[in-house]
């Protein structure tokens, strides 16, 4: 089973700010992975997949790197409406595996 | 419209039974995997497994193998996640979501809006 370590699991930011949020993956991945964000009371809504492709519709703020075992989401100027639960996903070879979550805060 | 929708919420007791559905609608049922995910109250989200409907093809966690099954009926685009005997530690809110690629089981694109399962004495 592949495990996926998310941190940090709270980050505190303000408006404006750039915010980075890191995955790392017990195994390979080869860049099967996706970022979510949940806001309370919703379904998660799919923002990156295959580490660094930009889900259509989501703003071009969010930008996904990484290959191998470790991942990064980083938001480029945090805007009001990002302030919610980031979530990574590794789908390697018809299994699935999330990260524990990061709340992204106001500060 | 392509969307998923799901049963309403349920409240049962410890050792009862219970099946929750997911309907899809809008896109070709068959030709995209399905998958469940757990959310308990607080927590964050756990992959439970996932199955294609064009064939029955059913994967599951580890961590779920055994304690719930998953199944399909394709002839009314309808997928399911099922207990046979509930545990407290079942209380959650289940959500189902498509891969976001046909006939291969990758990142989930579509999402239902979730179910919520409370089991209490």
């Amino acid at each position: 089973d592949i495990q996926m370590t998310q941190s940090p699991s709270t980050l505190s930011a303000s408006v404006g700010d750039r915010v980075t949020i890191t995955c790392r993956a017990s195994q390979t991945l080869n860049s099967w992975l996706a970022w979510y964000q949940q806001k309370p009371g919703k379904a998660p809504k799919l923002l990156i997949y295959k580490a660094s492709v930009l889900e259509s519709g989501v703003p071009s703020r969010f930008s996904g790197s990484g290959s191998g075992t470790e991942f990064t989401l980083t938001i480029s100027t945090l805007q009001p409406d990002d302030f919610a639960t980031y979530y990574c996903h590794q789908y390697q070879g018809y299994s699935g595996t999330f990260g524990q979550g990061t709340k992204v805060e106001i500060k | 419209e392509e969307q998923l929708v799901q049963s309403g919420a349920d409240v049962k007791k410890p050792g009862e039974s219970l099946k929750i559905s997911c309907q899809g609608s809008g896109y070709s049922f068959t030709n995209y995997w399905i998958g469940w995910v757990r959310q308990m109250p607080g927590k964050g989200l756990e992959w439970m497994g996932i199955i294609y409907p064009g064939d029955s093809d059913t994967r599951y966690s580890p961590s779920f193998q055994g304690q719930v099954t998953i199944s399909v009926d394709k002839s009314i685009t309808t997928a399911y996640l099922q207990w046979s005997s509930l545990k407290a530690s079942d209380t959650a809110t289940y959500y189902c979501a498509r891969s976001g690629v046909p006939r291969t089981a990758e990142y989930l694109d579509l999402w239902g809006r979730g179910t919520l399962v409370t089991v209490s004495s």
